[in-house]
């Protein structure tokens, strides 16, 4: 089955710097890889996700990248505040097949911005 | 609020015994899955129901059931529970449970096995 790893696991950086997050995929069936982003406290909620056929997607401050040749995808924060401090999720999932929708989730990466 | 409610909040119960949670879907949505967040193993995928047929199954225990009610609502049961089974359990809801549906999640249930 599907194995996701991410990358770091804790990052800590200066207000108004970029942060990067990465995780890698095991299964090539995987198509579909939406990042979580869950406040202390709080639910997951769905920050942006990107298809296989897209190289890249950009949501104002948030972009993601994916590479399907290397089975790796890239959550990029630019100008980061200090509300973007949260624990990010990556996740993969087959967008078709019995198995599809089942997200199978990095182990996340708790983001601190320091003011 | 993503529209999905879950209910207990908060369960705490003793080793053993066997507890219910509730999961109501954002109206319209016909796909359930519940996912378990612990601190070691991060957020992993249980099972999932669409229109009240169970759907796939991921690394749910077989001390753990679920069903989806013809009104859409889905339980959790957890039976015989262990101290390890202490997390904090998600419903997500989506239209069809198809993978480019997204995903709403809701509060959670923490639950605490003493």
């Amino acid at each position: 089955g599907e194995n996701v790893e991410q990358h770091p696991s804790t990052l800590s950086v200066q207000e108004g710097d970029s942060a990067v997050i990465k995780c890698t995929y095991s299964d090539s069936a995987s198509n579909y890889f939406p990042w979580y982003k869950q406040e202390l406290g709080k639910r997951p909620q769905l920050i942006i996700d990107i298809r296989s056929n897209v190289g890249e997607k950009k949501d104002q401050r948030i972009a993601v990248t994916l590479n399907k040749t290397a089975k790796h995808f890239s959550l990029h924060i630019t100008e980061t505040q200090p509300e973007d401090s949260a624990v990010y999720f990556c996740a993969a999932t087959p967008l078709y097949g019995g198995s599809q929708g089942n997200l199978i989730f990095g182990k996340g990466t708790k983001l601190s911005v320091k003011p | 609020d993503s529209g999905v409610t879950q209910t207990p909040k908060h369960l705490i119960t003793a080793t053993g015994q066997r507890v219910t949670l509730r999961c109501s879907p954002r109206s319209g949505d016909l796909s359930v899955y519940w996912y378990q967040q612990s601190l070691d193993q991060g957020l992993q995928f249980l099972i999932q129901y669409y229109n009240g047929e169970e759907r796939a199954k991921g690394n749910i225990l077989e001390r753990f059931s679920a069903q989806q009610f013809p009104d859409l609502h889905s339980e959790l049961n957890l039976s015989s529970l262990e101290l390890g089974d202490s997390a904090l359990y998600f419903c997500a809801s989506s239209v069809t449970g198809e993978a480019k549906n997204i995903q709403y999640f809701g509060a959670g249930t923490r639950l605490s096995v003493l």
